[in-house]
């Protein structure tokens, strides 16, 4: 079975340029999370969907991240602009559903640094 | 909101056990997970306990909960230097979003 992919990796931006991560989940997966890792930390959710409805966004940042899943499969998530403080491992994580017992498998992340 | 502390290191010999410990705030969390992330990986879940269990063991693993301290501990017996990683408690209520703790990185040595 294949897992989470994201694309890019890494990626080196300047302070209000923007950027876009891609997200591809497991296969069936109905539930995608984005998390923000900064360095040092645990991951925080920024956005989960269901499908491709927004179940909590409460903790994205809306005047400069945005985040959609328009066909419930893909996600891409967008930055614009991006700050200093964005620096950090953005995490795509997909589940079969939204239970508690209900399994995230995590990608490799993307590894975001802003100059 | 929750908060989820653990200690930021720990060192252990191969061969001996390790106990990472964790303590959260929010008596209602339901979920408890122990995640272990290796360098340049993304998180694995390693396994969970209901908050109305005491005790998980799965092969070199064994979680204990104390839910009156609120406390979470993740014991692996024999640790090998594959088990050197970032070890992350994680607790979530209803909404089964989970509240990461800041991670234990676990230095396993000859």
């Amino acid at each position: 079975e294949a897992g989470v992919a994201q694309s890019p990796r890494y990626k080196i931006i300047e302070k209000r340029q923007s950027v876009a991560f891609w997200c591809n989940p497991i296969s069936g997966h109905a539930t995608l999370y984005w998390y923000q890792q900064i360095l040092g930390q645990g991951p925080k959710l920024l956005i989960q969907f269901q499908n491709n409805g927004v179940v909590d966004d409460s903790q994205l940042p809306k005047d400069r991240f945005s985040a959609e899943r328009l066909k419930g499969v893909d996600s891409t998530l967008k930055i614009q602009p991006a700050k200093l403080e964005d620096s950090a491992v953005y995490l795509c994580a997909s589940s079969l559903d939204m239970g508690g017992t209900d399994t995230q498998y995590f990608g490799p992340g993307t590894r975001l640094t802003v100059l | 909101g929750e908060d989820v502390e653990q200690s930021l290191f720990l060192s252990v010999r191969e061969g001996d056990s390790s106990v990472i410990n964790c303590t959260y705030t929010d008596s209602s969390s339901t979920y408890l997970y122990w995640y272990k992330q290796e360098p340049g990986a993304g998180l694995q879940l390693l396994t969970y306990i209901f908050s109305n269990m005491d005790m998980k063991q799965d092969q070199r693993l064994t979680v204990l909960l104390n839910k009156k301290d609120k406390h979470l501990s993740l014991r692996i017996a024999d640790t090998q230097t594959g088990d050197s990683a970032i070890y992350f408690c994680a607790v979530a209520g209803g909404s089964y979003i989970p509240t990461f703790g800041r991670g234990t990185s676990l230095i396993v040595h000859p």
